[in-house]
């Protein structure tokens, strides 16, 4: 089946400094989702993007629609420890009904 | 998140036994999906409803898993005859129309299913 290819798969972060992941494909997608997941718990939308070029900021957490439609990046500015988790992009191929294509996450922790 | 309505949060089944899981859309949501998440993994699509009518059911197993999401009541996830390899999270996502761009999924915390 389709794929999404995520990197890093885990990173360690101290406070302050910036992160960032992304997420590529073979295929083209027309919308990029990025979610956080707690343990425990669902994921939660953080940004959706619909147009190729696209760049949407939310609080710190900016994202980009890759101008070929086969990738996507997410940017976290002067993380805070509530950041830790792990993020994962979604996609949504052209023609699809909706189901998402799920990359296999970033899992984000603090340095010891 | 949390207008996505999951539950039990928590379920442990026999070898054989049946699971049913349930999921209440957000208000308003007539879509529902069905993914499944084994650990250090992402979610994979099993199956996408509307009211009395499954859409694509593409991701499902073809025995032993079966989904409905009848008229009135929550969107049910039944797998029959469990085995150790369904133990897995599974996660259940609503939207309005998800072929427009701007209505995402929004997911619910999902049920831990573990078969003994």
């Amino acid at each position: 089946g389709q794929q999404l290819n995520q990197s890093p798969q885990s990173m360690f972060i101290q406070e302050g400094e910036d992160v960032s992941m992304n997420c590529t494909s073979s295929s083209i997608f027309n919308t990029w989702l990025w979610y956080k997941q707690d343990p425990g718990e669902g994921p939660v939308l953080l940004i959706a993007l619909y147009k190729a070029g696209e760049l949407t900021s939310n609080g710190r957490l900016t994202a980009q629609f890759g101008i070929t439609r086969k990738d996507s990046f997410l940017n976290i500015s002067a993380s805070i420890p509530s950041d830790v988790g792990i993020y994962f992009c979604a996609g949504l191929l052209g023609g699809s009904q909706g189901n998402l294509i799920f990359g296999k996450g970033t899992k984000l922790s603090v340095k010891p | 998140n949390a207008g996505v309505m999951q539950n039990p949060r928590h379920l442990v089944r026999r070898r054989g036994q049946e699971a049913r899981l349930r999921c209440s859309p957000m208000k308003g949501h007539s879509h529902v999906y069905w993914y499944r998440q084994l650990p250090e993994e992402g979610l994979k699509f099993m199956v996408y409803l509307q009211k009395e009518n499954i859409i694509d059911e593409s991701g499902m197993p073809k025995e032993r898993f079966s989904a409905e999401f009848p008229k009135e009541g929550p969107s049910i996830l039944r797998i029959q005859q469990v085995v150790r390899g369904d133990s897995a999270a599974y996660f259940c996502a609503s939207s309005t129309r998800p072929r427009q761009a701007d209505q995402p999924q929004h997911f619910g915390d999902g049920t831990r299913l573990s078969i003994l």
